[in-house]
């Protein structure tokens, strides 16, 4: 099975931006794998904020934006407020089975 | 307004089988397709699987095939998780999640599932 591979930690000050990347074992992600971003918040379940690589649902803040960029899924985060801290997850798509990435412990400090 | 409302939590002895349901309001079930997620106590997401409600058809992740079966019901817009000889490290919180054609969109509330002796 393929691995996904996202920065375990990152750091943003408030009103700052910061990327959040999304790699697979098998090569350069592409649209196809239809990359999606979810974050989760302590004790809650996962919202989705991005899917297939950069559309927004109705519920994702304008300051999130989604991509490729260097062979990998981006997830950007501009303006960052404190309430952006959360933990972060990309999945990508394989031939129909969905692999999620480990997670990205984001911090707003 | 989409809703996907899970059952309870449930504990279980290693060996039991487990069945979680997920019961969607709010849409036509057959256009929505879903999948179920499972997140241990302080780990990452893992996929498990998904079903299309529109004939049943089914598609599970490699590690769990074995174990995992995912059904519907149409006339309730229920779907149901049934994941048999439960083990230690099977203890997880189960999402499911729903959308058009697959998509990751509604997540229901989650069901703690433990398995413990």
């Amino acid at each position: 099975q393929a691995v996904v591979t996202q920065e375990p930690s990152l750091t943003v000050s408030p009103g700052g931006t910061v990327t959040l990347t999304c790699g697979s074992s098998t090569g350069a992600v592409t649209g196809g794998q239809y990359p999606y971003w979810f974050q989760q918040k302590p004790g809650q379940a996962p919202r989705t904020l991005i899917y297939d690589t950069s559309n927004k649902h109705s519920w994702t803040p304008a300051r999130f934006s989604g991509s490729l960029l260097g062979g990998k899924a981006a997830l950007t985060l501009s303006g960052a407020r404190p309430e952006d801290e959360a933990e972060y997850y990309c999945l990508l798509s394989y031939s129909g089975a969905r692999v999620f990435g480990g997670g990205t412990k984001l911090t707003v400090l | 307004q989409v809703q996907l409302v899970q059952s309870g939590a449930e504990v279980k002895k290693p060996g039991a089988p487990v069945k979680v349901s997920c019961k969607a309001s709010g849409y036509t079930s057959t256009r929505y397709y879903t999948h179920w997620v499972r997140q241990a106590p302080g780990q990452g997401l893992e996929w498990m699987g998904i079903i299309n409600p529109s004939g049943g058809s089914t598609s599970y992740s490699q590690k769990l095939q074995d174990r995992v079966i995912m059904t519907r019901d149409t006339s309730t817009s229920t779907v149901y998780m049934e994941l048999s000889s439960l083990r230690s490290e099977d203890t997880a919180v189960y999402y499911c999640v729903s959308g058009i054609g697959g998509r990751f969109e509604y997540w229901g509330q989650g069901t703690l599932i433990t398995v413990s002796s």
